[in-house]
């Protein structure tokens, strides 16, 4: 049971190139989400995934795009990386409604 | 949507003391507020949660309360220990079905031995 699994773990990107963060939960979980870090402003929400097949923006969904691919999988693409969008990434599950969030252990993305 | 606001920022405690963090939320509708655990270069991890039919609730070391009325809710560990060194992070509820939460800015502790 591994949990919540991301990858890669670190990147750097040049300021125009496009990558996909990638993201797994073998939890069986109905919600997902992913979240960036940034020093000072705590972690905020990119997009969500409620369940498989819908997704919806959060709170800085500008220059993201995810992808629900299955049940376990919850992707996030960056089509045209800038220099704003270097963070710590962290994608994360929960069962709808009954508690916490599972984190993956994070990317930590970096676009110079 | 949901603000969440947290202080202290920073707090440093002697061991054995306690350290009390305190968050307030702006939307009465949330109704579950989880603390979140982060070490340095690690995942934040859930250490306790409340649900808003509970005023307290209590896990050995580590309490939390919430004051609906108020709308805040904070956190209290006891007989601090190094080990409790950490970032935390409150979190409070959005209104949407899929659990979505909003997250303060953290509180940096350090338990001085």
């Amino acid at each position: 049971n591994a949990g919540v699994t991301q990858t890669p773990k670190f990147q750097v990107l040049k300021t125009g190139q496009s990558m996909t963060l990638q993201c797994a939960q073998d939890m069986n979980h109905n919600s997902m989400y992913w979240y960036r870090q940034d020093p000072g402003m705590g972690l905020r929400l990119i997009y969500y995934s409620a369940s498989e097949g819908t997704t919806d923006k959060g709170e800085v969904p500008n220059g993201y795009n995810v992808s629900r691919l299955n049940k376990r999988e919850f992707s996030l693409r960056l089509e045209s990386a800038a220099p704003s969008q270097t963070s710590v990434y962290f994608c994360a599950s929960s069962e709808t409604r009954v508690g916490g969030y599972t984190f993956g252990s994070g990317t930590r993305l970096t676009v110079v | 949507g949901e603000n969440v606001e947290q202080h202290p920022s920073t707090l440093s405690v002697q061991e054995g003391d306690s350290a009390v963090i305190k968050c307030t939320y702006s939307d009465s509708a949330s109704n579950y507020f989880p603390w979140y655990k982060q070490e340095l270069g690690k995942r934040p991890q859930l250490i306790i949660d409340i649900r808003s039919n509970v005023g307290e609730k209590k896990d050995q070391r580590i309490a939390v309360t919430l004051n609906k009325t108020a709308k805040h809710f904070s956190l209290h560990i006891t007989e601090t220990q190094p080990e409790d060194s950490a970032v935390y992070f409150c979190a409070a509820s959005g209104q949407t079905g899929a659990n979505n939460l909003f997250f303060g800015t953290g509180t940096r502790l350090t338990v001085i031995p």
